[in-house]
Protein backbone atom coordinates (compact mmCIF):
# COMPACT_ATOMS: atom_id res chain seq x y z
CA UNK A 1 0.00 0.00 0.00
CA UNK A 2 1.81 3.38 -1.63
CA UNK A 3 2.18 5.94 1.12
CA UNK A 4 4.04 8.39 3.41
CA UNK A 5 4.17 6.91 6.84
CA UNK A 6 5.13 9.35 10.00
CA UNK A 7 5.63 8.47 13.39
CA UNK A 8 5.73 8.31 16.21
CA UNK A 9 2.16 9.91 15.99
CA UNK A 10 2.56 12.05 19.50
CA UNK A 11 6.42 12.80 21.20
CA UNK A 12 7.17 14.36 23.80
CA UNK A 13 10.86 16.71 24.64
CA UNK A 14 12.41 17.28 27.42
CA UNK A 15 14.70 20.38 27.89
CA UNK A 16 17.73 20.38 26.26
CA UNK A 17 16.99 17.32 24.40
CA UNK A 18 16.91 16.67 20.54
CA UNK A 19 14.41 14.69 18.73
CA UNK A 20 14.10 13.09 15.58
CA UNK A 21 10.83 13.08 13.52
CA UNK A 22 10.71 10.11 11.22
CA UNK A 23 9.09 10.70 7.50
CA UNK A 24 8.96 7.49 5.05
CA UNK A 25 7.65 7.18 1.78
CA UNK A 26 7.46 3.97 -0.69
CA UNK A 27 5.77 6.84 -3.72
CA UNK A 28 9.21 6.83 -5.23
CA UNK A 29 8.98 10.76 -5.06
CA UNK A 30 11.69 12.49 -4.99
CA UNK A 31 10.68 16.10 -3.80
CA UNK A 32 10.17 15.64 0.23
CA UNK A 33 9.25 18.48 2.75
CA UNK A 34 8.82 19.15 6.53
CA UNK A 35 6.29 21.56 7.48
CA UNK A 36 5.58 22.98 11.31
CA UNK A 37 1.90 23.82 11.69
CA UNK A 38 0.75 26.48 15.00
CA UNK A 39 -2.90 26.36 16.41
CA UNK A 40 -4.67 28.26 13.94
CA UNK A 41 -1.94 28.47 11.89
CA UNK A 42 -1.18 28.04 8.04
CA UNK A 43 1.90 25.42 7.35
CA UNK A 44 5.28 27.16 7.43
CA UNK A 45 8.40 25.08 5.71
CA UNK A 46 10.81 24.03 7.41
CA UNK A 47 13.35 22.27 4.99
CA UNK A 48 13.25 20.55 1.52
CA UNK A 49 14.99 18.19 -0.55
CA UNK A 50 14.70 17.66 -4.62
CA UNK A 51 17.23 14.90 -4.37
CA UNK A 52 19.14 11.89 -2.20
CA UNK A 53 22.17 13.79 -0.59
CA UNK A 54 20.82 17.35 -1.41
CA UNK A 55 18.25 19.62 0.98
CA UNK A 56 17.32 23.16 1.01
CA UNK A 57 16.23 25.36 3.68
CA UNK A 58 12.54 26.65 4.26
CA UNK A 59 11.49 29.69 5.87
CA UNK A 60 11.91 28.60 9.12
CA UNK A 61 14.99 26.35 9.37
CA UNK A 62 16.74 27.65 12.63
CA UNK A 63 16.91 24.92 15.22
CA UNK A 64 16.34 22.00 13.17
CA UNK A 65 17.83 20.07 10.49
CA UNK A 66 17.69 17.00 7.99
CA UNK A 67 19.57 14.38 6.13
CA UNK A 68 18.71 12.98 3.26
CA UNK A 69 20.60 9.29 2.55
CA UNK A 70 17.88 7.61 0.47
CA UNK A 71 15.34 8.71 -1.44
CA UNK A 72 12.42 6.83 0.97
CA UNK A 73 13.31 8.94 3.97
CA UNK A 74 13.46 12.38 4.86
CA UNK A 75 14.27 12.34 9.18
CA UNK A 76 13.42 15.83 11.21
CA UNK A 77 15.98 16.66 13.49
CA UNK A 78 14.38 19.54 16.24
CA UNK A 79 17.34 20.44 18.29
CA UNK A 80 18.09 21.93 21.91
CA UNK A 81 18.13 25.43 19.46
CA UNK A 82 14.27 25.33 19.08
CA UNK A 83 13.06 27.12 22.11
CA UNK A 84 9.51 26.65 21.19
CA UNK A 85 9.14 23.14 19.75
CA UNK A 86 5.30 22.90 20.27
CA UNK A 87 3.62 22.36 17.10
CA UNK A 88 2.42 19.75 14.57
CA UNK A 89 4.91 18.54 12.03
CA UNK A 90 3.87 17.49 8.36
CA UNK A 91 5.81 15.82 6.12
CA UNK A 92 4.81 15.77 2.27
CA UNK A 93 6.01 14.55 -0.53
CA UNK A 94 5.31 15.36 -4.47
CA UNK A 95 5.88 12.70 -7.91
CA UNK A 96 6.49 15.96 -10.65
CA UNK A 97 6.90 19.72 -10.25
CA UNK A 98 3.09 20.03 -11.85
CA UNK A 99 2.03 17.78 -9.08
CA UNK A 100 0.07 18.64 -5.42
CA UNK A 101 2.19 17.89 -2.49
CA UNK A 102 0.37 14.95 -0.51
CA UNK A 103 0.98 14.50 3.17
CA UNK A 104 1.43 12.12 5.92
CA UNK A 105 -0.72 12.05 9.14
CA UNK A 106 1.83 14.33 11.15
CA UNK A 107 3.76 13.85 14.27
CA UNK A 108 2.56 16.51 17.17
CA UNK A 109 5.36 17.12 19.39
CA UNK A 110 4.95 18.60 22.55
CA UNK A 111 7.66 19.92 25.94
CA UNK A 112 7.33 18.06 28.75
CA UNK B 1 8.04 36.48 -1.81
CA UNK B 2 4.57 35.91 -1.24
CA UNK B 3 1.45 37.20 1.07
CA UNK B 4 -1.84 34.93 0.69
CA UNK B 5 -5.49 36.22 2.82
CA UNK B 6 -8.37 34.26 3.59
CA UNK B 7 -10.91 34.69 6.11
CA UNK B 8 -10.28 33.21 9.20
CA UNK B 9 -13.60 31.60 10.15
CA UNK B 10 -16.64 31.60 8.12
CA UNK B 11 -20.25 29.58 9.17
CA UNK B 12 -23.21 28.07 6.55
CA UNK B 13 -25.62 25.81 6.51
CA UNK B 14 -26.52 22.47 5.69
CA UNK B 15 -27.47 22.09 1.86
CA UNK B 16 -26.23 25.41 1.29
CA UNK B 17 -23.23 27.03 -0.88
CA UNK B 18 -20.30 28.83 0.13
CA UNK B 19 -17.49 30.48 -1.37
CA UNK B 20 -14.09 30.98 0.16
CA UNK B 21 -12.05 33.32 -1.03
CA UNK B 22 -8.22 34.16 -1.45
CA UNK B 23 -6.13 36.39 -2.48
CA UNK B 24 -2.40 36.59 -3.15
CA UNK B 25 0.18 39.10 -3.93
CA UNK B 26 3.18 37.10 -5.32
CA UNK B 27 6.98 37.37 -6.57
CA UNK B 28 6.73 34.25 -8.76
CA UNK B 29 3.51 32.53 -9.15
CA UNK B 30 3.11 28.88 -11.04
CA UNK B 31 -0.08 27.69 -9.45
CA UNK B 32 -2.83 28.01 -6.75
CA UNK B 33 -3.47 24.78 -4.48
CA UNK B 34 -6.97 24.24 -2.06
CA UNK B 35 -6.15 21.54 0.59
CA UNK B 36 -9.08 20.68 3.12
CA UNK B 37 -7.85 19.56 6.71
CA UNK B 38 -10.24 18.53 9.53
CA UNK B 39 -8.97 18.84 12.99
CA UNK B 40 -5.98 17.64 14.26
CA UNK B 41 -5.25 15.55 10.84
CA UNK B 42 -3.32 16.39 7.66
CA UNK B 43 -4.49 18.16 4.32
CA UNK B 44 -5.84 16.03 1.56
CA UNK B 45 -5.67 18.03 -2.24
CA UNK B 46 -8.88 19.39 -3.53
CA UNK B 47 -8.02 21.02 -6.50
CA UNK B 48 -5.26 22.66 -8.62
CA UNK B 49 -5.98 25.84 -11.16
CA UNK B 50 -2.89 27.24 -13.03
CA UNK B 51 -5.26 28.93 -15.63
CA UNK B 52 -7.60 31.39 -15.51
CA UNK B 53 -11.36 30.03 -15.22
CA UNK B 54 -13.02 27.76 -13.02
CA UNK B 55 -12.31 24.20 -12.23
CA UNK B 56 -15.50 21.57 -11.19
CA UNK B 57 -14.72 18.49 -9.15
CA UNK B 58 -17.97 16.81 -7.83
CA UNK B 59 -19.79 19.42 -5.29
CA UNK B 60 -16.12 21.40 -4.74
CA UNK B 61 -15.06 24.15 -7.91
CA UNK B 62 -12.11 26.02 -7.69
CA UNK B 63 -11.74 29.60 -9.73
CA UNK B 64 -8.65 31.64 -10.41
CA UNK B 65 -7.78 35.21 -11.89
CA UNK B 66 -4.19 35.44 -12.40
CA UNK B 67 -4.73 39.22 -13.00
CA UNK B 68 -6.54 40.17 -9.96
CA UNK B 69 -4.28 37.69 -7.96
CA UNK B 70 -7.37 35.69 -6.54
CA UNK B 71 -8.95 32.36 -6.38
CA UNK B 72 -11.96 30.95 -4.59
CA UNK B 73 -13.38 27.23 -3.68
CA UNK B 74 -16.84 26.96 -4.05
CA UNK B 75 -18.82 24.19 -1.89
CA UNK B 76 -22.07 23.12 -3.05
CA UNK B 77 -24.88 21.16 -1.11
CA UNK B 78 -22.97 21.73 2.17
CA UNK B 79 -22.79 18.32 4.28
CA UNK B 80 -21.84 18.30 8.09
CA UNK B 81 -18.60 16.33 6.94
CA UNK B 82 -17.08 19.54 5.10
CA UNK B 83 -16.74 21.05 8.27
CA UNK B 84 -12.83 21.65 8.24
CA UNK B 85 -10.25 24.07 7.57
CA UNK B 86 -9.56 25.21 4.11
CA UNK B 87 -6.30 25.88 3.08
CA UNK B 88 -5.02 28.29 0.30
CA UNK B 89 -1.46 27.60 -0.82
CA UNK B 90 0.43 29.33 -3.95
CA UNK B 91 3.22 27.56 -5.72
CA UNK B 92 6.20 29.54 -6.76
CA UNK B 93 7.91 29.33 -9.97
CA UNK B 94 8.94 26.25 -10.48
CA UNK B 95 13.36 26.41 -10.51
CA UNK B 96 13.99 22.54 -10.53
CA UNK B 97 12.28 19.01 -9.37
CA UNK B 98 10.50 20.33 -6.40
CA UNK B 99 8.76 23.49 -6.17
CA UNK B 100 7.53 25.15 -3.04
CA UNK B 101 4.27 25.80 -1.83
CA UNK B 102 3.38 28.86 0.62
CA UNK B 103 0.24 28.44 2.31
CA UNK B 104 -2.54 30.99 3.78
CA UNK B 105 -3.34 30.48 7.36
CA UNK B 106 -6.60 28.61 6.43
CA UNK B 107 -10.71 29.46 6.94
CA UNK B 108 -12.24 27.01 9.32
CA UNK B 109 -16.10 26.00 7.82
CA UNK B 110 -18.10 25.56 10.21
CA UNK B 111 -21.71 23.89 8.66
CA UNK B 112 -24.50 24.00 11.00
CA UNK B 113 -28.11 22.29 10.73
Amino acid sequence: DGGITQSPKYLFRKEGQNVTLSCEQNLNHDAMYWYRQDPGQGLRLIYYSQIVNDFQKGDIAEGYSVSREKKESFPLTVTSAQKNPTAFYLCATMGSPYQPQHFGDGTRLSIL
Amino acid sequence: GQNIDQPTEMTATEGAIVQINCTYQTSGFNGLFWYQQHAGEAPTFLSYNVLDGLEEKGRFSSFLSRSKGYSYLLLKELQMKDSASYLCAVRDTNTGTASKLTFGTGTRLQVTL
